[in-house]
């Protein structure tokens, strides 16, 4: 079974430049979900889809940071502008959905704003 | 107070030891609980889910106390290879699906 897929790997940006990344879950996978992991910290969800609605974006920067799930599979979120505190590792997870299903994580993304 | 709540450590023991993490959540109404595994500069991966009856994986264990709202994971004859960040993960199934809360971790490092 193929896992989850991010990409790019590592982006270097400058402050106020755009970005976006991407996530293909694992097939079959309804849910989506996107963290940010600061160093130190644990993941904080950023935003929950199911399927392609959005159930929870409720500690989403909805004013610079945007995410969407085309068709119920592939995800990209974007941060546009990027301030400094944006510089984390932004993991995507997927899992079935069901009760108590666990989630699986992608590599994440690091990203560090200059 | 956070939602979920982990000693930082780091917890530092010689290969051979035993080692045991606790998790407190604050939140009662938290159905289902996980233990995932995080190494340096890697994504977190599932290590063990938590039954309220306990159970065992090898030289893991975990357990559960709903009366008492904590999770704990004992790891028995530690080696290099367990070192690495431990994060508590409880879970609410509600509205029809789950909404999974990370402690920010326990790190462990084993030395010879």
């Amino acid at each position: 079974e193929a896992g989850v897929a991010q990409s790019p790997r590592y982006k270097i940006i400058e402050k106020r430049q755009s970005v976006a990344f991407w996530c293909n879950p694992i097939s079959g996978h309804a849910t989506l979900y996107w963290y940010q992991q600061i160093l130190g910290q644990g993941p904080k969800l950023l935003i929950q889809f199911q399927n392609n609605g959005v159930v929870d974006d409720s500690q989403l920067p909805k004013d610079r940071f945007s995410a969407e799930r085309l068709k119920g599979v592939d995800s990209t979120l974007k941060i546009q502008p990027a301030k400094l505190e944006d510089s984390a590792v932004y993991l995507c997870a997927s899992s079935p959905g069901g009760w108590g299903e666990p989630q699986h994580f992608g590599d994440g993304t690091r990203l560090s704003i200059l | 107070r956070k939602e979920v709540e982990q000693d930082p450590g780091p917890f530092n023991v010689p290969e051979g030891a035993t080692v045991a993490f606790n998790c407190t959540y604050s939140n009662s109404a938290s159905q289902s609980f996980f233990w995932y595994r995080q190494d340096c500069r890697k994504e977190p991966k599932l290590l063990m889910s938590v039954y309220s009856s306990g159970n065992e994986d090898g030289r893991f264990t975990a357990q559960l106390n709903r009366a008492s709202q904590y999770i704990s994971l004992l790891i028995r004859d530690s080696k290099l290879s367990d070192s690495a960040t431990y994060l508590c993960v409880v879970n609410m199934f509600s509205g029809g699906y789950n909404k999974l809360i990370f402690g920010a971790g326990t790190r462990l490092a084993v030395h010879p």
